[in-house]
């Protein structure tokens, strides 16, 4: 099973709502990963996570806040976005951190901000 | 320079056609070399994953890699409507990934 698990997979919001997108795994990987997507753009690196610790974050604003509850899970809380926040949300995961190692993805939520 | 580079494209070839697809990159500290697929609206589906330099094939799908000239391609043979996509090339050290602009591949029918 090399299935990464992400709910739900379209997710419209105004831009006062608070919301979670939520991302699953069972392959045993120890390091998940947020990822942002823009149209006809590659994947931007948002937060890593190896162990259940944040061990990345790129400069993010604090209006996303990711949550590591275990080994298998991984959410991303969102509050008071901006319509320019809209575009597609990927979770992946890869075997850990400081490995060399391909990563797996999931299909992604598309979000829309109003 | 970008790290990783890659001819976004598009590329529209006729069905049954060979289809070359390449990356070039600059860091030689990159490790372990990933192809992913991308329809539209969906998440990248892994496709091939090589670690060192020469072929590695799988099904119609070949993808090379030449450590010395930093270049990776991916021949796709055969190639069938279902191939329309966008391929992405990925560059991983450690476990921090890097990944070219994509190609967007039309195979027409």
């Amino acid at each position: 099973d090399t299935e990464v698990t992400q709910t739900p997979k379209h997710l419209v919001m105004g831009m006062t709502n608070k919301k979670s997108l939520k991302c699953e795994q069972h392959m045993g990987h120890r390091a998940m990963y947020w990822y942002k997507q823009k149209a006809k753009k590659p994947p931007e690196l948002m937060f890593v996570y190896s162990y259940e610790k944040l061990s990345i974050n790129e400069s993010v604003p604090s209006r996303f806040s990711p949550e590591c509850p275990n080994s298998s899970l991984l959410n991303l809380h969102l509050h008071a976005l901006q319509p320019e926040d809209s575009a597609l949300y990927l979770c992946a995961s890869s075997h850990r951190q400081g490995l060399n190692t391909e990563a797996f993805f999931g299909q992604g939520t598309r979000l829309t901000v109003v | 320079q970008k790290e990783v580079e890659q001819d976004p494209g598009p590329l529209s070839v006729p069905e049954g056609a060979i289809v070359s697809l390449n990356c070039t990159y600059s860091n030689s500290a990159f490790q372990y070399f990933m192809w992913y697929r991308q329809y539209s609206r969906k998440g990248p589906e892994l496709l091939m994953y090589t670690y060192s330099s020469g072929n590695k094939e799988d099904g119609r799908f070949t993808a090379q890699v030449d450590k010395s000239s930093k270049y990776i391609s991916l021949f796709i043979r055969d190639s069938q409507p279902s191939d329309s996509a966008t391929y992405l090339c990925a560059m991983s050290v450690g476990n921090q990934f890097y990944f070219g602009t994509g190609t967007s591949l039309t195979v027409i029918p």
